[in-house]
């Protein structure tokens, strides 16, 4: 069956300009994650939703960063007045019931944003 | 701080020989332990989850093991493929929200025929 999707795969961007990134989800899938994962470094927790609403956002790394979850599926991470220190590829993660416990989590492929 | 650290960095090994990889982690309170593999390019995909009272779970050619009193786990691989190379990953869950999953930097191992 279909995985979870990421777009776009790779997005340039001047400093200063907003960016959209959007993650389809595994259908079905109630919890979805997003990750940000930089050079050299571990992945890094952003936040997390549960259906529509975002229990945990206490990752995301300052007030430019922003994500909705619509319909409890497709959700878009937001980055207002990007910085070149933005530039990491975004992670996006699904898994069928969220909460705690060992509720597997399935990865996209990554959006690669760069930010000259 | 909780921490997850792991080694070695990178591994290069010939077609066909085991090797182990090393995870070590100051997470508490500790939930369950996971192993990923991360292809170049693409998002992890999970190997193994393993909770409190499991010390050693395999899936083919992967075994992990934790020892919860030393905090540490390690991931086996035997009979290595060229398929094998990528970036492994140990993620840690402190089963307090998942603002405390915490992310090793990886082992990246290449598989050289």
């Amino acid at each position: 069956g279909a995985g979870v999707s990421q777009s776009p795969s790779n997005k340039v961007t001047e400093k200063g300009k907003d960016v959209e990134l959007r993650c389809d989800p595994i259908s079905g899938h109630t919890a979805l994650y997003w990750y940000r994962q930089s050079l050299g470094q571990g992945l890094e927790f952003l936040i997390y939703f549960q259906g529509n609403s975002a229990p945990d956002k206490s990752g995301l790394p300052s007030d430019r960063f922003s994500a909705e979850r619509t319909g409890g599926s497709v959700s878009t991470l937001t980055i207002q007045r990007t910085q070149q220190e933005d530039s990491a590829v975004y992670l996006c993660a699904s898994s069928p019931r969220g909460g705690q416990g060992v509720d597997e989590q399935y990865f996209g492929p990554g959006t690669r944003l760069t930010v000259t | 701080k909780n921490q997850v650290e792991q080694s070695p960095q990178s591994l290069i090994i010939l077609e066909g020989k085991n090797c182990t990889l090393q995870c070590n982690y100051t997470v508490s309170p500790f939930s369950n332990l996971r192993w990923y593999k991360q292809d170049t390019g693409r998002g992890p995909v999970s190997l193994t989850i393993m909770t409190f009272s499991e010390n050693t779970k395999s899936n083919g050619r992967y075994t992990a093991t934790l020892d919860a009193d030393t905090k540490q786990s390690s991931l086996h691989i035997t009979a290595s493929q060229l398929s094998d190379s990528a970036s492994y990953i140990c993620v840690v869950s402190a089963g307090e929200g998942y603002s405390t999953l915490t992310f090793g930097k990886g082992t990246m191992l290449l598989v050289s025929p």
